[in-house]
């Protein structure tokens, strides 16, 4: 138990489907991330949640909507993807920002493979 | 601003030689390092973090590296390496009072008989 659950763990879906990855940390943190890791590229962040606000988009395109109900869940709702949207998706959490920040770093879950055919 | 630089893509060594996966940053203001290891599938772990205290941190599964300001370096370091060792290794660092860890692009350490 890595204290951040993503499921599913393999998802494909369709061009035209909707779907939603979802992630929960049961560690008190109050900061969590959206990742992308495609095959031979740098892990993208994508999304920033501090507080349960968004604070950080990095110019990720509208099919990927980002959702935080709350400080312990984090989704991420996908439609019309398209086959380069394939990759690792990658959850994590931290305690958050200002003088005692995040000095252990994140917790990522285990990630979403989607694939999108 | 902060940045991380990995050298080597892909590191090959034999089973029982050292493992050295080198990592310079970039910041500002006096950073928090961090290695995370990724096996195939997996999310990352956090090998260890250096938080301003000993400059030499010892981390999970035998490895440990080193603060080395002057040289502004973050070099990981195994004496022995072992078949359960090969995996993705990435180096991040955090500066400053956000949230923001900023990652390296990561080493593809390899082990062989």
């Amino acid at each position: 138990e890595t204290g951040v659950t993503q499921t599913p763990r393999h998802l494909v879906m369709g061009m035209t489907n909707k779907k939603s990855l979802k992630c929960e940390q049961h560690l008190g943190h109050n900061a969590m991330y959206w990742y992308k890791q495609s095959a031979k590229k740098p892990l993208e962040l994508m999304f920033v949640y501090s507080l349960e606000e968004r604070v950080e988009n990095n110019s990720v395109p509208s099919r990927f909507s980002p959702e935080c109900p709350n400080s312990s869940h984090l989704f991420l709702h996908l439609h019309t993807l398209q086959p380069e949207d394939s990759a690792l998706y990658l959850c994590a959490s931290s305690q958050g920002s200002g003088t005692g920040g995040p000095r252990n770093g994140y917790t990522f879950g285990s990630g979403t493979r989607l694939t999108v055919v | 601003a902060q940045s991380v630089t990995q050298l080597g893509s892909h590191v090959s060594v034999s089973e029982g030689a050292l493992v050295l996966l080198r990592c310079n940053y970039s910041s500002s203001v006096p950073p928090y390092l961090f290695w995370y290891v990724q096996y195939p599938n997996q999310g990352l772990q956090l090998l260890l973090k250096y938080t301003s205290a000993a400059t030499l941190v010892k981390g999970i599964n035998g490895f440990e590296a080193e603060f080395k300001k002057s040289e502004t370096s973050f070099h990981l370091t195994k004496p022995s390496a072992h078949m359960s060792d090969a995996a993705e290794y990435f180096c991040a660092v955090r500066a400053g009072g956000g949230n923001k860890l900023t990652f390296g692009t990561g080493t593809q350490l390899k082990v062989e008989l």
